[in-house]
């Protein structure tokens, strides 16, 4: 079973448009963490926010928002009035310690689109 | 000022060549690790190093030697290239220990094998 899951393969929007990402995690550790990361056409890949298993508090960045919620241990990102610069592949990714020691993991990623 | 760099950022070589993809970073951080990006845009850590000692080796093959002269350099170094090796590679750096803190990216090194 994957330990992070972005169920959205790809999202197309138009501009101005809403859209929220999912990501759904798996893991035993009681103290993990959370990452979402952008990743544009350009490549490069680009840290958005960081978040605690013992904060569940959301968050807000101005048009971002996240909201976590561990008793459906979910971590989803919303992008409010999308504009094209939005469009790019965002990552979740989860900080846990396993039977092996620390462990680092990349979910698969979901396109977005948005058009104008 | 570039905070993660890597060089070389293309690299085309054949089969069976040895090959080194070189991480420099100018954070200060401890942290530094190697992950491959594959042509589905999949992303996977390979290691991880905390003042130049090895934190987190996940399965790759023994191909694969990482290298960290300083805590401020890590470099990977490839032997007996083959073709599924071909994929855009990733240091990256993060200021603690462990993997809890946020990573901060090169721009990759896309590697092809021919």
């Amino acid at each position: 079973a994957q330990k992070v899951t972005q169920a959205q393969t790809e999202i197309s929007v138009v501009e101005k448009e809403d859209v929220t990402l999912d990501c759904v995690y798996e893991t035993r550790d009681t103290t993990y963490y959370l990452f979402w990361y952008k990743q544009p056409p350009s490549g490069e890949l680009v840290f958005l926010i960081r978040r605690n298993s013992f904060d569940e508090q959301n968050e807000i960045s101005g048009r971002y928002s996240w909201n976590f919620q561990k008793s459906t241990s979910s971590f989803n990102f919303t992008i409010t009035a999308s504009q094209v610069v939005d469009s790019a592949v965002y990552f979740c990714a989860l900080s846990e310690r396993d039977n092996y020691g620390q462990n680092f993991v990349f979910g698969p990623g979901t396109r977005l689109s948005v058009l104008p | 000022d570039t905070a993660v760099s890597q060089t070389p950022k293309y690299l085309v070589t054949q089969m069976g060549n040895d090959k080194s993809i070189k991480c420099e970073q100018n954070l200060g951080h401890d942290t530094m690790y190697w992950y491959k990006q594959d042509s589905k845009k999949f992303l996977k850590i390979m290691f991880s190093y905390n003042n130049k000692e090895l934190i987190i080796n996940e399965t790759v093959p023994n191909r694969f030697s990482p290298k960290s002269p300083d805590k401020a350099h890590l470099n990977l170094h490839i032997n007996s290239l083959e073709l599924g090796d071909s994929a855009v590679y990733f240091c990256a750096s993060s200021q603690g220990q462990g993997t809890s803190d946020e990573q901060y990216f090169g721009p990759g090194t896309r590697l092809t094998v021919t």
